[in-house]
Protein backbone atom coordinates (compact mmCIF):
# COMPACT_ATOMS: atom_id res chain seq x y z
CA UNK A 1 0.00 0.00 0.00
CA UNK A 2 1.56 3.11 -1.15
CA UNK A 3 -1.31 5.66 -1.36
CA UNK A 4 -0.16 7.42 2.09
CA UNK A 5 3.47 7.91 2.56
CA UNK A 6 5.68 9.31 5.85
CA UNK A 7 9.46 9.98 5.86
CA UNK A 8 11.47 9.76 7.61
CA UNK A 9 10.57 6.30 9.09
CA UNK A 10 12.57 6.66 11.79
CA UNK A 11 14.10 9.40 13.70
CA UNK A 12 16.27 10.23 16.94
CA UNK A 13 16.43 13.81 17.78
CA UNK A 14 18.25 15.82 20.66
CA UNK A 15 15.72 17.81 22.85
CA UNK A 16 17.02 21.12 21.39
CA UNK A 17 16.42 20.05 17.79
CA UNK A 18 14.12 21.40 15.21
CA UNK A 19 12.80 18.37 12.82
CA UNK A 20 10.06 18.03 10.39
CA UNK A 21 7.93 14.89 9.80
CA UNK A 22 6.19 14.74 5.96
CA UNK A 23 3.91 13.00 5.00
CA UNK A 24 2.34 12.42 1.26
CA UNK A 25 -1.46 10.97 0.03
CA UNK A 26 -1.83 10.14 -3.55
CA UNK A 27 -5.42 9.36 -2.65
CA UNK A 28 -6.82 12.67 -3.80
CA UNK A 29 -8.00 12.75 -0.48
CA UNK A 30 -9.00 16.27 1.35
CA UNK A 31 -8.42 15.82 4.89
CA UNK A 32 -5.49 14.42 6.58
CA UNK A 33 -4.98 14.08 10.26
CA UNK A 34 -1.46 13.38 12.45
CA UNK A 35 -1.87 10.54 15.22
CA UNK A 36 0.26 9.30 18.35
CA UNK A 37 0.88 6.17 18.89
CA UNK A 38 2.56 4.90 22.29
CA UNK A 39 2.13 2.36 25.12
CA UNK A 40 -0.08 4.66 26.98
CA UNK A 41 -2.27 6.10 23.97
CA UNK A 42 -2.92 3.67 21.74
CA UNK A 43 -3.96 6.55 18.99
CA UNK A 44 -3.94 9.48 20.09
CA UNK A 45 -5.39 12.66 17.72
CA UNK A 46 -3.54 15.53 17.29
CA UNK A 47 -4.45 17.77 14.37
CA UNK A 48 -7.05 17.53 11.58
CA UNK A 49 -7.20 19.45 8.20
CA UNK A 50 -10.07 19.90 5.89
CA UNK A 51 -9.36 21.26 2.54
CA UNK A 52 -6.01 22.88 4.09
CA UNK A 53 -7.67 24.18 6.82
CA UNK A 54 -7.04 23.11 10.51
CA UNK A 55 -10.16 22.04 12.16
CA UNK A 56 -9.07 19.97 15.17
CA UNK A 57 -6.33 20.80 17.28
CA UNK A 58 -6.30 18.18 20.02
CA UNK A 59 -4.81 20.36 22.59
CA UNK A 60 -1.33 19.87 21.52
CA UNK A 61 1.53 21.34 23.25
CA UNK A 62 3.11 24.39 20.98
CA UNK A 63 6.36 22.25 20.31
CA UNK A 64 4.60 20.34 17.69
CA UNK A 65 3.85 22.58 14.94
CA UNK A 66 1.49 21.21 12.07
CA UNK A 67 2.01 22.49 8.53
CA UNK A 68 -0.54 21.77 5.16
CA UNK A 69 0.82 23.70 2.71
CA UNK A 70 -2.36 21.97 -0.15
CA UNK A 71 -4.59 18.80 0.50
CA UNK A 72 -1.70 16.12 -0.44
CA UNK A 73 1.00 17.00 1.85
CA UNK A 74 1.03 17.67 5.51
CA UNK A 75 4.33 18.59 7.90
CA UNK A 76 4.65 18.02 11.33
CA UNK A 77 7.78 20.48 12.75
CA UNK A 78 9.13 19.45 16.06
CA UNK A 79 10.96 21.57 18.47
CA UNK A 80 12.20 21.49 21.75
CA UNK A 81 10.79 17.93 22.37
CA UNK A 82 10.71 16.00 25.49
CA UNK A 83 11.63 12.55 25.73
CA UNK A 84 8.21 11.51 26.62
CA UNK A 85 7.42 12.97 23.45
CA UNK A 86 8.85 9.98 21.78
CA UNK A 87 5.93 7.82 19.66
CA UNK A 88 4.82 6.52 16.90
CA UNK A 89 3.39 9.52 14.51
CA UNK A 90 0.81 8.18 12.03
CA UNK A 91 -0.22 10.68 9.15
CA UNK A 92 -3.59 9.50 7.94
CA UNK A 93 -6.14 10.49 4.62
CA UNK A 94 -9.56 10.42 4.76
CA UNK A 95 -12.21 12.17 1.21
CA UNK A 96 -13.65 13.96 3.89
CA UNK A 97 -13.58 14.23 7.89
CA UNK A 98 -15.96 12.06 10.25
CA UNK A 99 -17.95 9.56 8.37
CA UNK A 100 -14.88 8.61 5.91
CA UNK A 101 -12.73 5.49 6.19
CA UNK A 102 -9.01 6.98 6.82
CA UNK A 103 -6.21 5.08 5.23
CA UNK A 104 -2.98 5.70 7.19
CA UNK A 105 0.75 5.75 6.69
CA UNK A 106 3.50 3.72 7.50
CA UNK A 107 4.24 6.03 10.57
CA UNK A 108 8.02 7.69 11.57
CA UNK A 109 9.26 5.96 14.87
CA UNK A 110 10.46 9.30 16.80
CA UNK A 111 13.13 8.93 19.67
CA UNK A 112 13.81 11.96 21.65
CA UNK A 113 17.03 11.78 23.60
CA UNK B 1 -15.58 14.03 26.76
CA UNK B 2 -16.79 11.28 24.19
CA UNK B 3 -15.22 8.27 24.67
CA UNK B 4 -14.87 4.98 23.02
CA UNK B 5 -14.33 1.77 25.16
CA UNK B 6 -13.08 -1.13 24.32
CA UNK B 7 -12.68 -4.62 25.84
CA UNK B 8 -10.99 -7.07 26.58
CA UNK B 9 -7.85 -4.82 26.06
CA UNK B 10 -5.77 -8.18 25.53
CA UNK B 11 -6.91 -11.62 24.30
CA UNK B 12 -4.79 -14.75 24.23
CA UNK B 13 -6.58 -17.89 22.28
CA UNK B 14 -5.41 -21.08 20.83
CA UNK B 15 -5.63 -21.14 17.29
CA UNK B 16 -9.18 -22.33 15.60
CA UNK B 17 -10.75 -20.90 18.88
CA UNK B 18 -13.08 -18.23 18.22
CA UNK B 19 -12.34 -14.32 19.65
CA UNK B 20 -14.53 -11.66 20.23
CA UNK B 21 -14.19 -7.28 21.20
CA UNK B 22 -16.72 -4.91 22.02
CA UNK B 23 -16.93 -1.52 21.79
CA UNK B 24 -19.19 0.74 23.32
CA UNK B 25 -19.55 4.65 23.47
CA UNK B 26 -21.22 6.66 26.17
CA UNK B 27 -22.95 8.47 23.19
CA UNK B 28 -25.09 7.36 19.52
CA UNK B 29 -22.72 6.94 16.66
CA UNK B 30 -23.42 8.14 13.49
CA UNK B 31 -21.25 5.29 12.42
CA UNK B 32 -18.63 2.70 13.23
CA UNK B 33 -15.38 1.55 11.95
CA UNK B 34 -13.03 -1.40 12.49
CA UNK B 35 -9.55 -0.97 12.28
CA UNK B 36 -6.53 -3.51 12.42
CA UNK B 37 -2.61 -3.20 13.12
CA UNK B 38 -0.24 -5.83 12.66
CA UNK B 39 2.60 -5.79 14.55
CA UNK B 40 5.05 -3.42 13.41
CA UNK B 41 2.18 -1.91 10.90
CA UNK B 42 -0.24 0.44 10.65
CA UNK B 43 -3.65 0.57 11.20
CA UNK B 44 -5.84 -0.86 7.87
CA UNK B 45 -9.41 0.13 7.31
CA UNK B 46 -11.98 -2.78 7.54
CA UNK B 47 -15.10 -2.13 7.35
CA UNK B 48 -17.66 0.71 8.68
CA UNK B 49 -21.14 0.00 9.77
CA UNK B 50 -24.12 2.77 9.21
CA UNK B 51 -27.23 0.91 10.28
CA UNK B 52 -28.65 0.49 13.77
CA UNK B 53 -28.83 -3.27 13.85
CA UNK B 54 -26.04 -3.95 10.79
CA UNK B 55 -24.45 -7.35 10.78
CA UNK B 56 -21.62 -7.53 7.66
CA UNK B 57 -19.48 -10.59 6.96
CA UNK B 58 -15.78 -10.75 5.50
CA UNK B 59 -15.06 -14.56 5.10
CA UNK B 60 -14.56 -15.26 9.12
CA UNK B 61 -15.24 -12.04 10.18
CA UNK B 62 -18.26 -10.28 11.10
CA UNK B 63 -19.46 -7.72 12.52
CA UNK B 64 -21.97 -6.02 14.36
CA UNK B 65 -23.19 -2.45 14.98
CA UNK B 66 -26.01 -2.41 18.31
CA UNK B 67 -29.78 -1.29 17.34
CA UNK B 68 -29.06 1.25 19.73
CA UNK B 69 -26.06 2.89 17.49
CA UNK B 70 -23.67 2.89 20.90
CA UNK B 71 -22.18 -0.52 20.55
CA UNK B 72 -20.54 -3.29 18.26
CA UNK B 73 -18.67 -5.69 17.96
CA UNK B 74 -16.13 -8.09 16.25
CA UNK B 75 -16.48 -11.60 16.32
CA UNK B 76 -13.68 -13.90 14.58
CA UNK B 77 -14.57 -17.74 14.20
CA UNK B 78 -11.60 -20.06 14.28
CA UNK B 79 -9.00 -17.63 14.81
CA UNK B 80 -5.64 -18.00 12.37
CA UNK B 81 -1.98 -16.75 12.99
CA UNK B 82 -2.54 -14.61 10.33
CA UNK B 83 -5.20 -12.93 12.42
CA UNK B 84 -2.69 -11.52 15.09
CA UNK B 85 -2.87 -7.35 15.22
CA UNK B 86 -4.69 -4.85 17.90
CA UNK B 87 -7.94 -4.18 16.40
CA UNK B 88 -9.32 -0.61 16.51
CA UNK B 89 -12.96 0.61 16.54
CA UNK B 90 -13.70 3.83 15.19
CA UNK B 91 -17.27 6.37 15.87
CA UNK B 92 -18.44 9.48 14.44
CA UNK B 93 -20.44 11.09 17.62
CA UNK B 94 -23.98 12.68 16.64
CA UNK B 95 -23.86 14.57 19.58
CA UNK B 96 -21.52 17.75 20.06
CA UNK B 97 -20.85 19.15 16.45
CA UNK B 98 -17.52 18.01 16.24
CA UNK B 99 -16.72 15.38 13.21
CA UNK B 100 -13.80 13.88 15.02
CA UNK B 101 -13.52 10.00 14.78
CA UNK B 102 -12.66 8.87 17.98
CA UNK B 103 -10.62 5.79 18.47
CA UNK B 104 -10.94 3.46 21.03
CA UNK B 105 -7.73 1.75 22.73
CA UNK B 106 -7.80 -1.25 20.85
CA UNK B 107 -8.09 -5.12 21.36
CA UNK B 108 -4.68 -6.86 21.38
CA UNK B 109 -5.03 -10.60 19.73
CA UNK B 110 -2.36 -13.22 20.15
CA UNK B 111 -2.84 -16.23 18.46
CA UNK B 112 -1.25 -19.14 19.85
CA UNK B 113 -0.30 -21.99 17.15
Amino acid sequence: ETGVTQTPRHLVMGMTNKKSLKCEQHLGHNAMYWYKQSAKKPLELMFVYNFKEQTENNSVPSRFSPECPNSSHLFLHLHTLQPEDSALYLCASSQRTSSYEQYFGPGTRLTVT
Amino acid sequence: GQQVMQIPQYQHVQEGEDFTTYCNSSTTLSNIQWYKQRPGGHPVFLIQLVKSGEVKKQKRLTFQFGEAKKNSSLHITATQTTDVGTYFCAGVPTQGGSEKLVFGKGTKLTVNP
